[in-house]
């Protein structure tokens, strides 16, 4: 079936722009996170949602991040007045469940590549 | 302060050799581990895992193992073949009151034929 699907693929804004990124999990699966992943950095944990619970949003870097996720599955990622430490490729991961060991592996996404100029 | 490391940015094997990947962790609260592989211009893709309740777990040509008192865990390819040539991230999950995994920076893999 099909795999974790996002948009834009790639994105260059100006500095002080707004940008939204997209993110379609796998049909069926709970559990929906955003990373970024910096030049030559690991994977940083930015925001989980699960079901229907408040999502977890202790990894968003300032308050100029925001994730909604509709109707339990598509989700946006939104950065508003961007700034150049802001580009990165930006990876969203969904997983059948929240449960470790029984579904809990996430299943990524391609990423957006954001760069902001 | 990074609570997941890999320290070595590169590894390179010779096909049909063992390639060893390591990553230490500091939080004892971490209860479950995963290794993930990612090509360019691809997410990464989950490969194995491992539970704190375990010290090794083998899927094929992979293996798990970890050492709890160490805080360390090592994925082990054998034998390595060239499309193993990847990035290979560490990551481990503890339950805080959420749902997060820490990654480790990730080791670059090259598999020489």
């Amino acid at each position: 079936g099909a795999g974790v699907s996002q948009s834009p693929s790639n994105k260059v804004t100006e500095k002080g722009k707004d940008v939204e990124l997209r993110c379609d999990p796998i049909s069926g699966h709970t559990a929906l996170y955003w990373y970024r992943q910096s030049l030559g950095q690991g994977l940083e944990f930015l925001i989980y949602f699960q079901g229907n619970s408040a999502p977890d949003k202790s990894g968003l870097p300032s308050d100029r991040f925001s994730a909604e996720r509709t109707g339990g599955s598509v989700s946006t990622l939104t950065i508003q007045r961007t700034q150049q430490e802001d580009s990165a490729v930006y990876l969203c991961a969904s997983s059948l469940t929240a449960v470790l060991g029984r579904g809990g592996e996430q299943y990524f996404g391609p990423g957006t590549r954001l760069t902001v100029t | 302060d990074q609570q997941v490391k890999q320290n070595s940015p590169s590894l390179s094997v010779q096909e049909g050799r063992i390639s060893i990947l390591n990553c230490d962790y500091t939080n004892s609260m971490f209860d479950y581990f995963l290794w993930y592989k990612k090509y360019p211009a691809e997410g990464p893709t989950f490969l194995i895992s491992i539970s704190s309740i375990k010290d090794k777990n083998e899927d094929g040509r992979f293996t798990v193992f970890l050492n709890k008192s160490a805080k360390h865990l090592s994925l082990h390819i054998v034998p390595s073949q060239p499309g193993d040539s990847a990035v290979y991230f560490c990551a481990a999950l503890a339950y805080t009151g959420g749902f997060k995994t820490i990654f480790g920076a990730g080791t670059r893999l090259f598999v020489k034929a």
